[in-house]
C-alpha cells in the first residue's frame, strides 16, 4: 500500500520568511513518481513539480526548491522569501506502477503568508 | 485549447437522486481520473481509465459508476446520491503510460451537495 504523510496541517509565517513543507512517502515499488500541487483559494489544482525515483537531484525554480531524499523517503518543498500570493494548500502526491494508476495524495498543508 | 473541463460546476441533489458529472479533455490524453476532495482528507481516487472503453476502480469507488465511451470524455455517475457523497469532485487527465507517469492536469472541480 502507498501512503503520503504531510504532518504539517497548517503553517503561518510572515511575508519574506523562508518556509519548508514536509512530505514523507511510503511505497514498496522501486519505480515511482512524486509530485507537488498547489491549490490556491480559488480552488484549482496547479502542478508544481514531478520527480521520479531515479532522479535524486534537488531542483530550484525561482523561489521554490525541492529536496528529494530516498534514504529518508522524503520530498520536501521550500519557499524562499515567501509572498502573500504563496498562500494556498499544498499537496504532495505519489504514483507508482504497483498499485492503482491514480495519485495517492497527502492531506495537504495549508500555508498562510501574513503581510 | 480548453484543457480539462467539468460540467456542471455546482449541483445540489436530494438523497436518492441520480446525476452524471461530465469531464472532457482536448489534449488527446489516454489516462483520465476522477477524484473527490473532502475537508482535511486530501484528494482520493474514485475511478480511473487508461484508455477508451476501459475503466478501473480506485480507492473509494462505492456508490459511483464511470464510462469512457470516447477518448476525450470521462463520465462519473451517482445512481442514488447519499449525503456522504457531498464533496468537491475533480477530473484529471495525463499522457502517462505504464512506464512513465507524467503530471495530471486537473479540471476546475464540481461542488456537489447532497441533502
Amino acid at each position: 500500500a502507498q501512503k503520503v504523510t504531510q504532518a504539517q496541517t497548517e503553517i503561518s509565517v510572515v511575508e519574506k520568511e523562508d518556509v519548508t513543507l514536509d512530505c514523507v512517502y511510503e511505497t514498496r515499488d522501486t519505480t515511482y513518481y512524486l509530485f507537488w500541487y498547489k491549490q490556491p483559494p480559488s480552488g484549482e489544482l496547479v502542478f508544481l513539480i514531478r520527480r521520479n525515483s531515479f532522479d535524486e537531484q534537488n531542483e530550484i525554480s525561482g523561489r521554490y526548491s525541492w529536496n528529494f531524499q530516498k534514504s529518508t523517503s522524503s520530498f520536501n518543498f521550500t519557499i524562499t522569501a515567501s509572498q502573500v500570493v504563496d498562500s494556498a494548500v499544498y499537496f504532495c502526491a505519489l504514483i507508482s506502477g504497483g498499485g492503482a494508476d491514480g495519485l495517492t495524495f497527502g492531506k495537504g498543508t495549508h500555508l498562510i503568508i501574513q503581510p | 485549447n480548453a484543457g480539462v473541463t467539468q460540467t456542471p460546476k455546482f449541483r445540489v441533489l436530494k438523497t436518492g437522486q441520480s446525476m452524471t458529472l461530465l469531464c472532457a479533455q482536448d489534449m488527446n490524453h489516454e489516462y483520465m481520473y476522477w477524484y473527490r476532495q473532502d475537508p482535511g482528507m486530501g484528494l482520493r481516487l474514485i475511478h480511473y481509465s487508461v484508455g477508451e472503453g476501459t475503466t478501473a476502480k480506485g480507492e473509494v469507488p462505492d456508490g459511483y459508476n464511470v464510462s469512457r465511451l470516447k477518448k476525450q470524455n470521462f463520465l462519473l455517475g451517482l445512481e442514488s446520491a447519499a449525503p456522504s457523497q457531498t464533496s468537491v469532485y475533480f477530473c484529471a487527465s495525463s499522457y502517462s503510460s505504464q512506464r512513465s507517469y507524467n503530471e495530471q492536469f486537473f479540471g476546475p472541480g464540481t461542488r456537489l451537495t447532497v441533502l
